[in-house]
C-alpha cells in the first residue's frame, strides 16, 4: 500500500524567505508523486508532479521539489515565498498502473508573514 | 472546457434525508473519481470510474452511498439516510487515461448534516 507523511501540519515563513514543505513517501513500486495546493473552500490544483522522467521537478509559481530514493522523500521548496502561497498544501502519492487513484497526506498549512 | 464542474457548491441537509450530487468531468477524460475531506485532513478516496464502469470503491464507501456514471460522462454520487459524520468537502476530479496523468479537481461541493 502507498502512503505519505507531511512533517508539520502548520508552517510559517517571512515574505520573501524560503519555503520548505516536507514529505515522505511509502510504496512498494515506484510511485507517482505530486504537490497539490488548496485555497479556503477551492478544489485542489497541481502544483507539480514526479513520474520518473526526473528527478527535480519544477512546478508552477515557481516551485519545485526533488525526488530522493534513498530518503523516500518528495519535498516542495520555494526561494522565496509570496503572500499569494499562503494555502493549504498536500503531498499524494499514486501506485504506477493503479488508475491514478491518489492517497494523500494530512496537509501543510503554509502561513507566509510579513 | 472549464474544468471539472460540480454542483452544488453547497449543500445543508437535515439527517435521514438523502442528497444527490453531480459532477461534469473534462470532456476528453475518461476517468473520474470522488474524494471526501473532512476538516484538516487530505482527501480521501472514494471511488472512480473508467467511462462507464465502477473500478474500485473504498471500505469508506458504505452501502448508504451509490455512485453513478451512466453514459461515461458526469457523475452523480448519492447519499442515502445522512448522518452528521457525512458532512464533509466532496470532490470530483477526473484524468486522461494513462498511469502518470494528473487529475484534476473540481472546486467540490460542501455537504452539512445537521
Amino acid at each position: 500500500a502507498q502512503s505519505v507523511t507531511q512533517l508539520g501540519s502548520h508552517v510559517s515563513v517571512s515574505e520573501g524567505a524560503l519555503v520548505l514543505l516536507r514529505c515522505n513517501y511509502s510504496s512498494s513500486v515506484p510511485p507517482y508523486l505530486f504537490w497539490y495546493v488548496q485555497y479556503p473552500n477551492q478544489g485542489l490544483q497541481l502544483l507539480l508532479k514526479y513520474t520518473s522522467a526526473a528527478t527535480l521537478v519544477k512546478g508552477i509559481n515557481g516551485f519545485e521539489a526533488e525526488f530522493k530514493k534513498s530518503e523516500t522523500s518528495f519535498h516542495l521548496t520555494k526561494p522565496s515565498a509570496h503572500m499569494s502561497d499562503a494555502a493549504e498544501y498536500f503531498c499524494a502519492v499514486a501506485k504506477t498502473g493503479g488508475g491514478n487513484k491518489l492517497t494523500f497526506g494530512t496537509g501543510t498549512q503554509l502561513k507566509v508573514e510579513l | 472546457d472549464t474544468g471539472v464542474s460540480q454542483d452544488p457548491r453547497h449543500k445543508i441537509t437535515k439527517r435521514g434525508q438523502n442528497v444527490t450530487f453531480r459532477c461534469d468531468p473534462i470532456s476528453e477524460h475518461n476517468r473520474l473519481y470522488w474524494y471526501r475531506q473532512t476538516l484538516g485532513q487530505g482527501p480521501e478516496f472514494l471511488t472512480y470510474f473508467q467511462n462507464e464502469a465502477q473500478l474500485e470503491k473504498s471500505r469508506l464507501l458504505s452501502d448508504r452511498f451509490s455512485a453513478e456514471r451512466p453514459k461515461g460522462s458526469f457523475s452523480t454520487l448519492e447519499i442515502q439516510r445522512t448522518e452528521q459524520g457525512d458532512s464533509a468537502m466532496y470532490l470530483c476530479a477526473s484524468s486522461a487515461a494513462g498511469s502518470s496523468t494528473e487529475a484534476f479537481f473540481g472546486q467540490g461541493t460542501r455537504l452539512t448534516v445537521v
